[in-house]
């Protein structure tokens, strides 16, 4: 199995710009986290979404950040207008509902907001 | 709802030295437990898990951790430090059932190793 894979590994843009960050889950994963780790506040749920829907964004920062799942083996979260302060590394984690709650990370995505 | 705390954020310890990493969680009900380890540049993976069966837990690596439920502690152990074992653990913690599969992680340690 090829793991969680998650694009791109390293991301730099502009304060403005529109960021997409992309996720393929294991094959078979019906459940998907996206979370954010930074230096001061750690690692931080962002959006959790089981078979395709999402079910809790209460970790979603503010409304410049969107996620979306349109099939089992897909998903974006994207941030418009990025600003300095979403610096960080992104991941991606699925599990299988009859998993016992393992999460299996991506490799996650490094981004610099300049 | 529940949580975790890890008892400080960085550890040293020499070569060969046990490693003993602290993790106190709270739940209001029997949790799942995990252990999570981050490589420089990588994501978390799973080291062990504790879900209800031995209360002492055997995972990748050599590590170890027990359940001790009078002290809601779930300590990672090894007995002998490696200059390989030198990354970030995560204890995390999450409800016993199926449905919504939030696990919460604690802030993390730092483990250096000495050589």
């Amino acid at each position: 199995d090829a793991g969680v894979i998650q694009s791109p590994r390293h991301e730099v843009t502009e304060m403005g710009q529109e960021v997409t960050l992309r996720c393929k889950p294991i094959s078979g994963h019906n459940s998907l986290f996206w979370y954010r780790q930074t230096m001061m506040r750690g690692l931080e749920l962002l959006i959790y979404f089981n078979n395709n829907v999402p079910i809790d964004d209460s970790g979603m920062p503010e409304d410049r950040f969107s996620a979306k799942m349109p099939n089992a083996s897909f998903s974006t979260l994207k941030i418009q207008p990025s600003e300095p302060r979403d610096s960080a590394v992104y991941f991606c984690a699925s599990s299988l509902a009859s998993g016992g709650n393992i999460q299996y990370f991506g490799a996650g995505t490094r981004l610099s907001v300049l | 709802a529940q949580s975790v705390t890890q008892l400080g954020s960085h550890v040293s310890v020499s070569e060969g030295a046990l490693v003993l990493l602290r993790c106190n969680y709270s739940s209001s009900v029997p949790p799942y437990l995990f252990w999570y380890v981050q490589y420089p540049n990588q994501g978390l993976q799973l080291l062990l898990k504790y879900t209800s069966a031995a209360t002492l837990v055997k995972g990748i690596n050599g590590f170890e951790a027990e359940f001790k439920k009078s002290e809601t502690s779930f300590h990672l152990t090894k007995p002998s430090a490696h200059m390989s074992d030198a990354a970030e653990y995560f204890c995390a913690v999450s409800l016993p059932r199926g449905g919504y599969q939030k696990v919460t992680f604690g802030t993390g340690t730092k483990l250096q190793v000495i050589p």
